[in-house]
């Protein structure tokens, strides 16, 4: 079965960076984009960027470009996510999420989240 | 961006009553929305793809229609299990947008 499995949570002091992953595993893992979708506390979902896992391409929403990486490994079918200058408004649980086989697609899987806390 | 509203943003409903739902986009996504589901504490989990398609494994009390700039997630009779919050969420263009989303909760 398809299964998305995040790392642990994090504390971090501002102006730090943050690397969190989303190992993906029950289908071919170069065939779905994966997505990073971001909740702060009480919040809605906002969406941050996407991968293509074959060829490593990626798009980011225009607020978090130049401080926000997305990357993967094919040899262990995982995505990674850097966050840097970290904030305290970066506070919330971050979600990884596959896309639908479709280029036009909703997302049919999500990744258990990762709290991340900003504070220091 | 493509803005999407919901409504209403909270609503109190009893089990067995009918629920409606709405989201309005600010420009035209065709069919391209999807509703999700998510229950206090967990992750979101899709219910709806291509506005009316429902999901394996969702029942078949929630139904979705619309097509353009309006559409709706109907319950038609609400379970337990169904006070959660909703949101809907574009996927025609980038960035991908959502909803802020509808507390659903026990009257």
């Amino acid at each position: 079965q398809v299964q998305l499995v995040q790392s642990g949570a994090e504390v971090k002091r501002p102006g730090a960076s943050l690397k969190i992953s989303c190992k993906a595993s029950g289908y071919n893992f170069k065939i779905n984009y994966i997505h990073w979708v971001r909740q702060a506390p009480g919040q809605g979902l906002e969406w941050m960027a996407i991968i293509d896992p074959s060829g490593g391409s990626t798009d980011y929403a225009q607020k978090f470009q130049g401080r926000v990486a997305v990357t993967r490994d094919t040899s262990t079918s995982t995505v990674y996510m850097e966050v840097s200058s970290l904030r305290s408004d970066d506070t919330a649980v971050y979600y990884c999420a596959r896309q639908g086989d479709r280029y036009l697609d909703q997302f049919d899987y999500w990744g258990q989240g990762t709290l991340v806390t900003v504070s220091s | 961006d493509i803005q999407m509203t919901q409504s209403p943003s909270s609503l109190s409903a009893s089990v067995g009553d009918r629920v409606t739902i709405t989201c309005r986009a600010s420009q035209d996504i065709s069919k391209y929305l999807a509703w999700i589901q998510q229950k206090s504490g967990e992750a979101p989990k899709s219910l709806i793809s291509d506005a009316s398609t429902l999901q394996s494994g969702v029942p078949s009390r929630f139904s979705g229609s619309g097509s353009g700039t309006d559409f709706t997630l109907t319950i038609s009779s609400l379970q337990p299990e169904d006070f959660a919050t909703y949101f809907c969420q574009q996927y025609t263009t980038y960035p991908i947008t959502f909803g802020q989303g509808t507390r659903l909760e026990i009257k």
